[in-house]
């Protein structure tokens, strides 16, 4: 079954202990690209990768960082969390990131930093 | 600052009714133009995109986009108490990329039985 895969998907942690959530997907997608939601804010993207090795900023992306190692796999590190990254996240895919391209959504990790 | 403003909601409709949801966007070059459903809990899915002046049509759902007025919207006929969900509105730039692609803060929608 094509998807998106990410864990966990459900993450309380302390502030400044380091975390990582983990996106996987199998459909071979160039584009992938992580977003967090937030009550009244939408989807706001952090990070996005074109291909593997290849990465940029989205708009939100300050405390976090990605790394782009094999084509697959997204994951989103938080090093030091604060309560204002408490929120819920969405790892995303499309086939090249053309702009008409339907995004395939992972399941969600709801994060909690105390 | 690109925008995409939503009516946050919640809107209610009998079973049966017309629901309509809007949307507008403030980039003039917005070429692209996305609704997402999400269920509570779940995570966004595309149920329709429209590119061009018009209406366009699937099923028991129809989107309306007029440029001149920088406005899109989504109506769903037949409400079933199973299209209770967010519907995101999204907005894509001439860029050409994926990355331009921003989204509305959502509509909640009952379908009361």
């Amino acid at each position: 079954e094509a998807q998106v895969t990410q864990n966990p998907r459900y993450l309380i942690t302390v502030t400044g202990k380091k975390l990582t959530v983990t996106c996987s997907q199998n459909m071979n997608h160039e584009y992938m690209s992580w977003y967090r939601q937030d009550p009244g804010l939408g989807l706001r993207q952090i990070y996005y990768s074109m291909n593997v090795e290849v990465t940029d900023k989205g708009d939100v992306p300050e405390g976090y960082k990605v790394s782009r190692k094999e084509k697959r796999n997204f994951p989103l590190i938080l090093e030091s969390p604060s309560p204002n990254q408490t929120s819920l996240y969405f790892c995303a895919s499309s086939l090249t990131g053309g702009r008409d391209e339907k995004l395939f959504f992972g399941s969600g990790t709801q994060l909690s930093v105390l | 600052q690109k925008e995409v403003e939503q009516n946050s909601g919640p809107l209610s409709v009998p079973e049966g009714a017309i629901a309509s949801l809007n949307c507008t966007y403030s980039d003039r070059g917005s070429q692209s133009f996305f609704w997402y459903r999400q269920y509570s809990g779940k995570s966004p899915e595309l149920i329709m995109f429209i590119y061009s002046n018009g209406d366009k049509e699937d099923g028991r759902f129809t989107a309306q986009l007029n440029k001149a007025s920088q406005y899109v919207s989504l109506l769903i006929r037949d409400s079933q108490p199973s299209d209770s969900a967010t519907y995101l509105c999204a907005v894509n730039a001439p860029s050409g990329s994926a990355r331009q692609l921003t989204f509305g803060s959502g509509t909640q929608l009952t379908v009361l039985p």
